[in-house]
């Protein structure tokens, strides 16, 4: 079974541009969770899509919205970029059965830095 | 919705001691209990997971235990080697009878084993 991959891995950009990363899930995990991670912060919680529907969403600005694909995959989307933004982005595929049953995995990240 | 608490934030061993770090959670209907282990520059890794029905998991040098009265689990490490050495998170999902995949995060232990 192939893994949870994002593209890019990395990306520079400039204040007040946008920009948007995407992850594809695992085959078969239809929920998609994005997390971003800065130093010594640990991983802060900002969205998670299933069946194409936003089903909770982290403390964070509306500058950060999602989607989810009718295949699962799923884009992330930070507008106006701030210094701050710079960060690992992680997306993480997960599937879960009514029995209790659930596994998640990560992707590899894509490395933000915002200039 | 659920918090969860880890402990301690930083964790320095000799090589061939033991490790432990605990959680604590909030939420009674928490029923998945997964440990990650993230090394520098790359992604959170599931290293050991249990689940409510079980009290105790372990998997060669890695343990897990669970309390759920006291709402706390914990994540041992015997004989302690310096590739250990890495962030590790604990987190918790609640079981309200969907198959939303968010896990709660704890902020993570950095654990350092000196040679």
């Amino acid at each position: 079974k192939a893994g949870v991959t994002q593209t890019p891995r990395y990306l520079i950009k400039t204040r007040g541009q946008q920009v948007t990363l995407s992850c594809s899930p695992i085959s078969g995990h239809r929920s998609v969770s994005w997390y971003q991670q800065t130093p010594g912060q640990g991983l802060q919680f900002l969205f998670e899509y299933f069946s194409e529907t936003q089903r909770n969403k982290g403390n964070f600005p509306g500058r950060f919205s999602g989607r989810q694909f009718s295949n699962s995959r799923s884009e992330m989307n930070v507008s106006t970029l701030e210094l701050g933004d710079s960060a690992l982005y992680l997306c993480a595929s997960s599937w879960r059965e009514s029995s209790g049953t659930y596994e998640q995995y990560f992707g590899p990240g894509t490395r933000l830095t915002v200039t | 919705g659920e918090n969860v608490e880890q402990h301690p934030s930083t964790l320095s061993v000799q090589e061939g001691d033991s490790a432990v770090i605990k959680c604590t959670y909030s939420d009674s209907a928490s029923n998945y209990f997964p440990w990650y282990k993230q090394e520098l520059g790359k992604r959170p890794q599931l290293i050991i997971d249990i689940r409510s029905n079980v009290g105790e998991k372990k998997d060669q040098r890695i343990a897990v235990t669970l309390n759920k009265t006291a709402k706390h689990f914990s994540l041992h490490i015997t004989e302690t080697q310096p590739e250990d050495s890495a962030v590790y998170f604990c987190a918790a999902i609640p079981d309200r009878g969907s198959t939303l995949g968010r896990l709660y995060f704890g902020r993570g232990t950095q654990l350092t084993v000196w040679p």
